[in-house]
């Protein structure tokens, strides 16, 4: 079976400018994560999506930041306008049920360079 | 707040050298213990979950343990293979996602 599947895989972008990364989670999974892992904070959520509807947005780090999950299949983390201290790798993730305590499955990651 | 913490940061073992990565965790009503493996380049990629003291997995050269307050991942015997960031995050009823600890970086020479 398919895995998360993430686009693009890498990059650079100049600041200011709009970035907008993509995700197809597992197929017949409800929970969808958006992380970023970065070397000084490790991975951090972002926004968790459950059955298609943003539950905890809390770990948005600027209004900046957003995202959309229009179905069951395809979820976007869109970054406007982007700065250099956005770069990170961006792990979309998904999992069955509610999450909490359920196995999460990441994406190979978007790795965004913003210069 | 949930807080899952890592130790050693960084780990040099020569092939064969058996050792064991910590992870310690403050939760509000653990659900579950994750362990990851993070290559280079990659996502993390789902190794155990553990979800009550005294519980243990195993796979190849990896076994977990957990207790209360801290779980361990043990290396029997490492090949270079083995080299990766282990990752260790849990699931409490605080929320919905994992917490994260910030790894540890496991380096297995020949």
């Amino acid at each position: 079976d398919a895995g998360v599947i993430q686009s693009p895989r890498h990059e650079v972008t100049e600041m200011g400018q709009e970035v907008t990364l993509r995700c197809k989670p597992i197929s017949g999974h409800n929970s969808l994560f958006w992380y970023r892992q970065t070397m000084m904070r490790g991975l951090e959520l972002l926004i968790y999506f459950n059955n298609n509807v943003p539950i905890d947005d809390s770990g948005m780090p600027e209004d900046r930041f957003s995202a959309k999950m229009p179905n069951a299949s395809f979820s976007t983390l869109k970054i406007q306008p982007s700065e250099p201290r956005d770069s990170a790798v961006y792990f979309c993730a998904s999992s069955i049920g509610t999450g909490g305590g359920n196995t999460i499955y990441f994406g190979e990651g978007s790795w965004l360079t913003v210069v | 707040e949930d807080q899952v913490t890592q130790s050693p940061e960084a780990l040099r073992l020569q092939e064969g050298e058996s050792s064991s990565l910590n992870c310690s965790y403050t939760v509000s009503g653990l659900r579950g213990l994750f362990w990851y493996r993070q290559d280079p380049g990659k996502g993390p990629e789902f190794l155990f979950t553990l979800y009550s003291a005294g519980e243990e997995k195993e796979k190849e050269r990896l076994k977990a343990t957990l207790t209360k307050k801290e779980s361990f991942l043990h290396i029997t015997a490492p090949k270079p293979e083995d080299s990766a960031t282990y990752l260790c995050a849990v699931s409490s009823n605080s929320g919905y996602a994992l917490n994260f600890g910030k790894g540890t970086s496991l380096l297995v020479t020949p």
